[in-house]
């Protein structure tokens, strides 16, 4: 089993639909990141975690740590947020080192 | 802009050949990585460094060596590439030891036929 599972793996959407995200994970953690990856491209940092909710334009992302969750939301979502969304991890156990979700890849439609 | 650049952005091996892949960062940050992105699989540690001078293996360091020249230099050589050496690889970099967040490069796209 993975350390950080995302749900879903694929996930369509219409323009103007609310979207939500998960990622679970089973280690302990200091951090919690949330990437973007459009198509053909780099890796863009969206979020860094360690409690609560962080808002960011149309963007939502939540942890709770008891729970070892956290969701990523687009209100309003456009086809332009269409693109690979990264869940990442970084250990408690004092190194600096990231661990990776799979990934949900997102395709919004006019 | 400051951040995290990668050179090439695509190459393609013969297998058995050698190439460098290049990485350098202009925000100071003390720790490099590279990591591989396989389809269906997260992105994969392969070496770090936490500071000049200093270098690390990661989830799959096996058929790579790493050089951090200075602070803001870090490279991948691959010595004698292979088939299973296709991947995008991906340097980033953090300050603190990723306490305030990390930076990506744009990639690399390497195909090994």
């Amino acid at each position: 089993k993975n350390e950080v599972e995302q749900s879903p793996q694929n996930l369509t959407a219409q323009e103007g639909e609310f979207i939500t995200i998960n990622c679970s994970y089973s280690v302990g953690i200091s951090a919690l990141h949330w990437l973007q990856q459009h198509p053909g491209g780099g890796i863009v940092s969206l979020f860094m975690l360690s409690s609560g909710k962080k808002k960011h334009g149309r963007l939502i992302a939540t942890i709770n740590i008891q729970e070892k969750h956290s969701s990523l939301h687009i209100t309003a979502s456009h086809p332009r947020d269409s693109a690979v969304y990264i869940c990442a991890v970084r250990s408690s156990l004092g190194t600096d080192k990231l661990i990776f979700g799979t990934g949900t890849r997102l395709q919004v439609f006019p | 802009n400051a951040g995290v650049t990668q050179t090439p952005k695509f190459q393609v091996l013969k297998t058995g050949q050698s190439m460098t892949l290049q990485c350098a960062q202009d925000m100071n940050h003390n720790s490099m990585y590279w990591y591989r992105q396989d389809p269906g699989m997260g992105l994969r540690l392969i070496y770090y460094s936490a500071s000049e001078g200093t270098t690390d293996k990661g989830e799959v360091p096996n058929g790579y060596n790493v050089s951090r020249l200075n602070k803001r230099e870090f490279s991948l050589r691959l010595e004698s590439a292979a088939p299973s050496q296709t991947s995008v690889y991906f340097c980033a970099s953090s300050g603190d030891r990723g306490v305030y967040g990390y930076t990506f490069g744009s990639g690399t796209r390497l195909t090994v036929v």
